[in-house]
């Protein structure tokens, strides 16, 4: 079966400009996360979706952040007005219960802010 | 705020080499995740440990769960170029049960 699937696989823009990144969970799985990766450091937890409970959004950096899932399933993280240090890969998993059930990561989207 | 540290965040070692990757905290776990990222992609979990003291094995690698579920290790043995990657252990918070990423150690393991 397809795996987690993240569009588009790198994004480069100006700054000032809003980016909206996608994420398609593996069909079934009711948890959806965001993550942010560093120069290949740790994942920074953004945010959090679990079935139709309200999202855990205690890791978004700023309400320059903001994410929705529509229907249980695709998401999409948008970042408005972009700032060069939101500069960073960002992956998104999902994971069939919640988030001691193993995660299963998407390949990433490369964000590079000039 | 819990912290997961790891060490060393870099090494390069040789093939045939052993290593011990080390993931520690002052707080407490229900559970503790290793996973291994490669240039390009996500992680990919590796394994999951859930008792104190507990010891899993996966072919060369060892994993260990310390006793008091604050600390873990990962223990290669006879490393190939094929383990090089980031090794990323994550912890499944007690009360919140939010899980939380260490920061990561680097394996570059040369032929």
């Amino acid at each position: 079966g397809a795996g987690v699937s993240q569009s588009p696989s790198n994004k480069v823009t100006e700054k000032g400009k809003d980016v909206e990144l996608r994420c398609d969970p593996i069909s079934g799985h009711t948890a959806l996360y965001w993550y942010r990766q560093s120069l290949g450091q740790g994942l920074e937890f953004l945010i959090y979706f679990q079935g139709n409970s309200a999202p855990d959004k205690s890791g978004l950096p700023s309400d320059r952040f903001s994410a929705e899932r529509t229907g249980g399933s695709v998401s999409t993280l948008t970042i408005q007005r972009t700032q060069q240090e939101d500069s960073a890969v960002y992956l998104c998993a999902s994971s069939r219960q919640g988030r001691i059930d193993e995660q299963f990561f998407g390949p990433g989207t490369r964000l590079t802010v000039l | 705020t819990q912290l997961l540290e790891q060490s060393p965040q870099f090494l390069s070692i040789q093939e045939g080499e052993n290593l011990t990757v080390y993931c520690n905290s002052s707080s407490v776990f229900s559970s503790l995740q290793w996973y291994r990222q490669e240039p390009g992609e996500g992680p990919v979990l590796l394994v999951t440990v859930v008792t104190g003291g507990e010891v899993k094995k996966l072919k060369r690698l060892t994993f260990q769960f310390g006793d008091a579920r604050k600390d873990s290790s990962l223990h290669i043995t006879a490393a190939q170029p094929g383990d090089t990657g980031l090794y990323l252990c994550a912890g499944a918070a007690r009360h919140t049960d939010k899980l939380i990423f260490g920061t990561g150690t680097r394996l570059q393991v040369f032929p």
